[in-house]
Formats: structure tokens, C-alpha cells, sequence
């Protein structure tokens, strides 16, 4: 099974709509994130979390929030869906400030 | 503030030739580097990293990088290219609050027979 893994992997949903990703892992890291990439950017950090109580935001936070609801698991939510949130989703976990392990990917398409 | 610089968005070799992506960093503390490669439809895995120790990193599917902080580099090398290495490949290097990875845009590797 999968350390990181990602639901839905894929997601059409349209303008105005609120839509949750949900991240879980099962490596018992302390730390998680959410990036987008975006073809020719990169990617870019949502939010990050160091534990249940302690969520931080990133460089592109904007139109977008977390829930640490467990150590194991980190979701993120679109209140209000735009076009240009169409991107692909990624969460990650670390232990400490070292190497961060991907989960799969959410391809997220807002019409 | 941490900086990464991939050079050259797309590079193209022919199987069994010298594979070399090129990273430049910029950073005000001793940087953790890290090279993450991406298969088509797959999350990023972690190709090798550089944590202050031995300046060459050897790490999975013969990759290599060098730390160079003369020339703020770390670039990654692999001697023989192989049809499965075509991918994206990015290279990251951890903030200076030590909180997150920056990443460089990516260089897609295509490998031609």
C-alpha cells in the first residue's frame, strides 16, 4: 500500500463549487503540505502543517484553506472553485526538515 | 532568500548518451539540495539529496549529483541515458526557515532511441 496517498486522484467541479482533498499517509511523519504545480511553475507550497495544532500558510494560500483532522491526515478545501485553481494537487509529508515523500497527485479541473 | 534555477526547460538525448541537468541555488545558509524525478501521471519521488556530507551524492537508477558551492551548483549527471529516464525532473532546496521545499520549474528529459 501506498505511503501518501491522495482521494479523489481526479476531479471536475465547476466555478463556485466548494471541493476537499483529502491527503492521508501512513508513515507517521509529523509534518505536512500541499503544493499545485502548474505546467512550466513548478511547485508551489498551499499550506503546511507540523502537527494537529499547527498550520501555516504558504506562498500561494489565497482562495484556499487545510484541516489537520490527525497527524495522518491533511485536507484542503476550495471554498469558492475558480478556473485558475485547475491544476495538479499534491500533498507531501517529512519528518523534520528533511526529505518530503509525495503522495500520487489530484488532477483537479474547474469549468 | 532560497532560490532554485533550473537551466533549460527540455533536454533531449539519445539513449546511452551523457545525461546532465543543470541546477544553480541560491542561499544564505548551508542549503539541503534534493533532485525529485516524476514519471508521466506519478508524484515526485526522490532521486538523491545533499545534507552537508559528502560533496558527490550517488543516488537511485545511477543518477549523480555535485555540490559545488563555488559555482552554486548541483547539477545531476547520469553516464548512460536510458529509454525509462524520460521524465521531469526537478530540483529543490529546503527554506531557510528549514519549514518547506523550493522548487526549481522542472527540466523535462526526453530520450530518443
Amino acid at each position: 500500500d501506498a505511503d501518501v496517498t491522495q482521494t479523489p486522484r481526479n476531479r471536475i467541479t465547476k466555478t463556485g463549487k466548494r471541493i476537499m482533498l483529502e491527503c492521508s499517509q501512513t508513515k507517521g511523519h509529523d509534518r505536512m503540505y500541499w503544493y499545485r504545480q502548474d505546467p512550466g511553475l513548478g511547485l508551489r507550497l498551499i499550506y503546511y502543517s507540523f502537527d494537529v495544532k499547527d498550520i501555516n500558510k504558504g506562498e500561494i494560500s489565497d482562495g484556499y484553506s487545510v484541516s489537520r483532522q490527525a497527524q495522518a491526515k491533511f485536507s484542503l478545501s476550495l471554498e469558492s472553485a475558480i478556473p485558475n485553481q485547475t491544476a495538479l494537487y499534491f500533498c507531501a509529508t517529512s519528518q523534520g526538515s528533511y526529505e518530503q515523500y509525495f503522495g500520487p497527485g489530484t488532477r483537479l479541473t474547474v469549468t | 532568500a532560497q532560490s532554485v534555477t533550473q537551466l533549460g526547460s527540455h533536454v533531449s538525448v539519445s539513449e546511452g548518451a551523457l545525461v546532465l541537468l543543470r541546477c544553480n541555488y541560491s542561499s544564505s545558509v548551508p542549503p539541503y539540495l534534493f533532485w525529485y524525478v516524476q514519471y508521466p501521471n506519478q508524484g515526485l519521488q526522490l532521486l538523491l539529496k545533499y545534507t552537508s556530507a559528502a560533496t558527490l551524492v550517488k543516488g537511485i537508477n545511477g543518477f549523480e549529483a555535485e555540490f559545488k558551492k563555488s559555482e552554486t551548483s548541483f547539477h545531476l549527471t547520469k553516464p548512460s541515458a536510458h529509454m525509462s529516464d524520460a521524465a521531469e525532473y526537478f530540483c529543490a532546496v529546503i527554506d531557510q526557515a528549514g519549514t518547506a521545499l523550493i522548487f526549481g520549474k522542472g527540466t523535462t528529459l526526453s530520450v530518443s532511441s
